[in-house]
C-alpha cells in the first residue's frame, strides 16, 4: 500500500470558481479526516468520516464546503465559489477505527490551493 | 484558550546534539492522548510518538522521547543525536477521549533547523 494519496497536489483557481479535491485513504482504514493548514499554522480539523458516514463537521466548514465519502473508500472535498481566504493546504488523513486513543492518523501530502 | 501551545516558533541545534521542543496543553478531559508529528518541506505529516494520559512511563521511539509532566500539562519532545534530516516543522497534537472526538487538535508548530 502506498499510503494516503491526494489529488491534485496543487491547484490554482480564480475567485468564484468551484474546486474538488480527492483523497484515497489507506485501504483498510475506515476513518477519514480532512484538515486545512494555512501558512505558519498547524492543521485545523474540518470534517471526519467513519466509513461513509460524516460524523463530525467543524464550524470552519462553511456552507460552501461539502465533503463526501460515498462508498466508504475515497473521499472528495468540494469548495464552491472559492474566496482568497480559502487559499491553504488541504490535508487528508486516515486511521483504523479501533476505538483506541492511541490510534495514529496517517496523512497524505496535501493539496495546495491558491485562489487568485 | 489555546488547546495546544507551542511557544518556540523556531529552534536551531547542532548536528549530533539533543534538542527539546516544548508543548503545553489544556483540557479538562481525564482521558486524552498526545501526539507529535514531523512535517518536512514535502508537506506530509509523519507520526513520531504518542503519550496517553494514563501512561505511567514516558514514551520513547528510537531517538524520540516524550517528557510528559501531567501536573504541568506539558509534553515536550526530546530528539537525541540530531541529524540533518531532522530539519522540519514539528507539531504537537491532542485527542480528547470523553467527548468522543476522533480529530486531532494541533499546535502552531516549531521549525527545527539542524546545523552541520
Amino acid at each position: 500500500d502506498t499510503g494516503v494519496s491526494q489529488d491534485p497536489r496543487h491547484k490554482i483557481t480564480k475567485r468564484g470558481q468551484n474546486v474538488t479535491f480527492r483523497c484515497d485513504p489507506i485501504s483498510e482504514h475506515n476513518r477519514l479526516y480532512w484538515y486545512r493548514q494555512t501558512l505558519g499554522q498547524g492543521p485545523e480539523f474540518l470534517t471526519y468520516f467513519q466509513n461513509e458516514a460524516q460524523l463530525e463537521k467543524s464550524r470552519l466548514l462553511s456552507d460552501r464546503f461539502s465533503a463526501e465519502r460515498p462508498k466508504g473508500s475515497f473521499s472528495t472535498l468540494e469548495i464552491q465559489r472559492t474566496e482568497q481566504g480559502d487559499s491553504a493546504m488541504y490535508l487528508c488523513a486516515s486511521s483504523l477505527g479501533t476505538g483506541d486513543m492511541n490510534t495514529e492518523a496517517f496523512f497524505g501530502q496535501g493539496t495546495r490551493l491558491t485562489v487568485v | 484558550a489555546q488547546k495546544i501551545t507551542q511557544t518556540q516558533p523556531g529552534m536551531f541545534v547542532q548536528e549530533k546534539e539533543a534538542v527539546t521542543l516544548d508543548c503545553t496543553y489544556d483540557t479538562s478531559d481525564p482521558s486524552y492522548g498526545l501526539f507529535w508529528y514531523k512535517q518536512p518541506s514535502s508537506g506530509e505529516m509523519i507520526f513520531l510518538i504518542y503519550q496517553g494520559s494514563y501512561d505511567q512511563q514516558n514514551a520513547t521511539e528510537g531517538r524520540y522521547s516524550l517528557n510528559f509532566q501531567k501536573a504541568r500539562k506539558s509534553a515536550n519532545l526530546v530528539i537525541s543525536a540530531s541529524q540533518l534530516g531532522d530539519s522540519a516543522m514539528y507539531f504537537c497534537a491532542m485527542r480528547e477521549g470523553a467527548t468522543g472526538r476522533r480529530a486531532l487538535t494541533f499546535g502552531s508548530g516549531t521549525r527545527l533547523q539542524v546545523q552541520p
